[in-house]
């Protein structure tokens, strides 16, 4: 059964340490996402990868979070340093865009269990 | 820019009672919609969607039907379980070139079903 694995399921840290969310999307898939969930914020697009090319991070707060994907197989979310604000759940998602045909097959995303932060 | 308004919860009924979950959407292109679903603890998980006007998706005794002239896709279920409590998020992809496929969500809709 196919999923989305995300780790750490949960981080407990303390203001200024770094922290380094994995997630490891289901193979086959060649868009990756990262939101953020918060009760007042709700869900917030982070940063998202195309083919492992970041295609739109303007939602990461780019002085201290950082998201790369050095492989088809790894996605990571950095925080350096973390704050208390950063406190939160984030969920990585991937899916599988088809291109070319000008209509895609998007939408259908697959997320992990999501990582919870909290920064104390 | 493309966005996403549900209406806002928390939203308790009785098991058995009707549901209904308010979504409208405004967008630049022609947007598919779906309905996701977060039960505690979990990720979202994708209950519905549909691509077109008119389209009616439906799943596990839900539905929604994309209204392009109310710009609508309100999630309906004729009879709530205890087992349907969960968030419920209403969400579009907006297919039309530079916005690159990604999902724009609503803030999520919490349902409580009481036996």
């Amino acid at each position: 059964d196919a999923r989305v694995t995300q780790t750490p399921r949960h981080k407990v840290t303390e203001m200024g340490q770094e922290v380094t969310m994995r997630c490891q999307p289901i193979l086959g898939h060649n868009t990756v996402f990262w939101y953020r969930q918060t009760m007042m914020q709700g869900l917030e697009l982070l940063a998202y990868f195309r083919n492992r090319a970041p295609l739109d991070d303007s939602g990461m707060p780019k002085d201290r979070f950082s998201a790369e994907m050095p492989d088809a197989t790894l996605a990571t979310l950095k925080i350096q340093p973390s704050e208390p604000r950063d406190s939160a759940v984030y969920f990585c998602a991937s899916g599988l865009v088809r291109l070319g045909t000008g209509t895609g097959s998007a939408g259908e995303l697959f997320f992990g269990e999501g990582s919870r932060l909290t920064v104390l | 820019g493309n966005s996403v308004t549900q209406m806002e919860g928390p939203v308790t009924l009785s098991e058995e009672a009707f549901l209904t979950i308010n979504c409208t959407y405004t967008a630049t292109g022609y947007p598919s919609l779906f309905w996701y679903v977060q039960y505690p603890g979990e990720g979202l998980q994708l209950l519905l969607k549909a691509t077109k006007a008119d389209d009616k998706g439906s799943n596990k005794g839900f539905e929604a039907t994309y209204r392009k002239e109310t710009t609508s896709f309100h999630l309906e279920k004729g009879s709530v379980q205890v087992s349907d409590s969960a968030v419920y998020f209403c969400a579009l992809s907006d297919l039309s070139g530079g916005s690159n496929y990604k999902l724009t969500f609503g803030k999520g809709t919490l349902l409580t079903v009481n036996p």
